[in-house]
């Protein structure tokens, strides 16, 4: 079955700029979440969207955003960029989204280069 | 909060090495436990779990056992190949909570 597709793959944008990542779950999956990974601050947790409701939340600024459509696909928004904001955003989908359970599938990740 | 420490990187070993990547976590409660591992330019894929202490997991030859008393989870392997080179993450989560990744090990393996 196809696995967790994430566009695009690579993105540059320029400082203020703001950008949208889309990714789609494996079908049947209903929970999607986002992490940042920079080579600093390592894999951090963004949001995870359950049945189209955010049921769990990171510690970043407003300026991140997402929402999941009924069909479970999920974008995530960023507005504002910064130059920090560069890094590789991975979405990883879950059947329920607990993790004892099935675990979490990730996608091949969005590089985001902010210029 | 919930915390996962791993040893520092990079390692580098010689194909058939043994391998040993340690992991320790601060937890309230039972997490499960998993290593991860990105291969380069690619996602993360879910390497092996564990969800109850003394608990094992295994897969590719990687093993790691979840030790409630010293709140370890290390990963081993007993004779590396060139293929394993890679990044291994360390990660726990309880029950709905989002994973808590520790910083990750880049492992080399040289022929």
């Amino acid at each position: 079955k196809a696995g967790v597709t994430q566009t695009p793959r690579y993105l540059i944008k320029t400082r203020g700029q703001q950008v949208t990542l889309s990714c789609s779950p494996i079908s049947g999956h209903r929970s999607v979440s986002w992490y940042q990974q920079t080579p600093g601050q390592g894999l951090q947790f963004l949001f995870e969207y359950f049945s189209e409701t955010q049921r769990n939340k990171g510690n970043f600024p407003g300026r991140f955003s997402g929402r999941q459509f009924s069909n479970s696909r999920s974008e995530m928004n960023v507005s504002t960029l910064e130059l920090g904001d560069s890094a590789l955003y991975l979405c990883a989908s879950s059947l329920e989204g607990r993790t004892f359970d099935y675990g979490y599938t990730f996608g091949s990740g969005t590089r985001l280069t902010v210029v | 909060g919930d915390s996962v420490t791993q040893m520092e990187g990079p390692v580098t070993l010689s194909e058939e090495a043994f391998l040993t990547i340690n992991c320790t976590y601060t937890a309230t409660g039972y997490p499960s436990l998993f290593w991860y591992v990105q291969y380069p330019g690619e996602g993360l894929q879910l390497l092996l779990k564990a969800t109850k202490a003394d608990d094992k997991g295994s897969n590719k030859g990687f093993e790691a056992t979840y030790r409630k008393e010293t709140t370890s989870f290390h990963l081993e392997k007993g004779s590396v190949q060139v293929s394993d080179s890679a990044v291994y993450f360390c990660a726990l989560s309880q029950g709905n909570t989002p994973l808590v990744f520790g910083k990750g090990t880049r492992l080399s393996v040289i022929a």
